[in-house]
């Protein structure tokens, strides 16, 4: 299994609502990684999580939550979101090591924020 | 902090013909991975082609090739006969190569790719 699952495929929530995002890969990969993708422009690095720890926060607003329950998982919670959070939200994952291997990605989780 | 620049927004190429898209880089470390990845409409990005820069040797995957320079920070991505199926936005990234959960992949701003039938 070489794929990270990415769901749901497209989200539309109001500003009040609370919603998540659930990513899975069963690739052994021990970081993973949350980016967000505005129309023609290019990923952006949101979270970093290695070993289930959160390891790199670019600076993220706390109405976006990331969560690592196990090596298999990871979630994005969204609460309060503003119009200008809709983008597309892509999972990543990568191995454990030092190995010169790239980062595989998920199909991504178009988000509309009304 | 590293940067990655793409230069051309768009490119179009030939079916059958050769296209170059160009990247450059800015670091200061000596160890780090290049990679190009491929966005189709269908969102998923998907690896092209990868370059350690510890090699001198540039990376090639069937059709595709690299030119990599590391004294000048350039990394351009070749493709050979192109394909309608090779339309795509492509991305050059840089990974440094520190342990797994200190590293980023950076992304270029993207280039997008026509292929004219």
């Amino acid at each position: 299994d070489t794929e990270v699952t990415q769901t749901p495929k497209h989200l539309v929530m109001g500003m009040t609502n609370k919603k998540s995002l659930k990513c899975e890969q069963h690739m052994g990969h021990r970081a993973m990684y949350w980016y967000k993708q505005k129309a023609k422009k290019p990923p952006e690095l949101m979270f970093v999580y290695s070993y289930e720890k959160l390891s790199i926060n670019e600076s993220v607003p706390s109405r976006f939550s990331p969560e690592c329950p196990n090596s298999s998982l990871l979630n994005l919670h969204l609460h309060a979101l503003q119009p200008e959070d809709s983008a597309l939200y892509l999972c990543a994952s990568s191995p454990p090591d030092r190995l010169n291997t790239e980062a595989f990605f998920g199909q991504g989780t178009r988000l509309t924020v009304v | 902090a590293q940067t990655v620049t793409q230069s051309q927004p768009e490119m179009s190429v030939q079916e059958a013909e050769t296209v170059t898209l160009s990247c450059t880089y800015d670091t200061s470390e000596s160890d780090y991975y290049l990679f190009w990845y491929k966005q189709p409409p269908s969102r998923q990005m998907i690896l092209v082609i990868r370059q350690e820069a510890y090699k001198q040797q540039n990376a090639t995957e069937n059709r595709f090739s690299v030119n990599f320079q590391k004294a000048a920070k350039s990394f351009s991505l070749k493709i050979s006969d192109s394909q309608l199926g090779d339309a795509a936005m492509y991305f050059c990234a840089y990974r440094s190569a520190g342990t797994s959960g200190t590293y980023k992949y950076i992304f270029g701003t993207g280039t997008r790719l026509k292929v004219l039938a």
